[in-house]
């Protein structure tokens, strides 16, 4: 079956304006991740979303940053006036609701110029 | 607050074994998982510990012991493929929250 999608792949930006990330999960996964990793680092948690229940956002940076799941499934991360130290890849995750494993997508390269 | 160690990075040749270890101290602690992330590439699922002792899949091991907060990953007969940075996560709890607790990977460097 098909895995977690995420677009666009690249986005290359200019400094103040906003940006929309997109995620697909996995079919039938209520759990849903987004992260941001910096060049050579590891994973910083952004926001979980866990079925009908009111999102972890305790990972978000800043009130730029807002994200979103309609129907229990796609996800939207956005970014509002984006700044270069927003500058990174951001990933998506899915897992099925009573499990550990986190299915990982491709990730969007985020470029703020 | 939550912590979790792990060596910035390891290196060894092809054939070798290696170990790489993980610490943590968290606020709770319900299992420890591992992922592998291949340069440019996305994490991807190695194995998961909730219970201590050794999990074994093919040449990759896991070991718990939850008494001393630790955790390792065992990579044996390495390959050039193995390459890679090595994260290890905790699962905090078994309740709806079900947010892992990252550490800042391990970059794995296997040379001929």
């Amino acid at each position: 079956g098909a895995g977690v999608s995420q677009s666009p792949s690249n986005k290359v930006t200019e400094k103040g304006k906003d940006v929309e990330l997109r995620c697909d999960p996995i079919s039938g996964h209520t759990a849903l991740y987004w992260y941001r990793q910096s060049l050579g680092q590891g994973l910083e948690f952004l926001i979980y979303f866990q079925g009908n229940s009111a999102p972890d956002k305790s990972g978000l940076p800043s009130d730029r940053f807002s994200a979103e799941r309609t129907g229990g499934s796609v996800s939207t991360l956005t970014i509002q006036r984006t700044q270069q130290e927003d500058s990174a890849v951001y990933l998506c995750a899915s897992s099925f609701g009573q499990g550990d494993t986190q299915y990982f997508g491709p990730g969007t390269r985020l470029t703020v110029l | 607050g939550q912590s979790l160690e792990q060596p910035s990075e390891v290196t060894a040749v092809e054939g070798a074994i290696v170990q790489i270890n993980c610490t943590y101290q968290t606020s709770g602690f319900y299992g420890l998982s591992w992922y592998q992330q291949h340069d440019g590439g996305a994490p991807t699922f190695l194995s998961y510990n909730a219970l201590d002792g050794l999990e074994e899949t093919g040449r990759f091991s896991s070991f718990l012991s939850r008494s001393d907060s630790y955790g390792y990953l065992l990579l044996q007969e390495l390959q050039m493929k193995d390459s890679a940075s090595y994260f290890c996560a905790v699962r905090l709890n078994a309740g709806n929250n079900r947010k892992l607790i990252w550490g800042l990977g391990t970059s794995l460097a296997v040379n001929p």
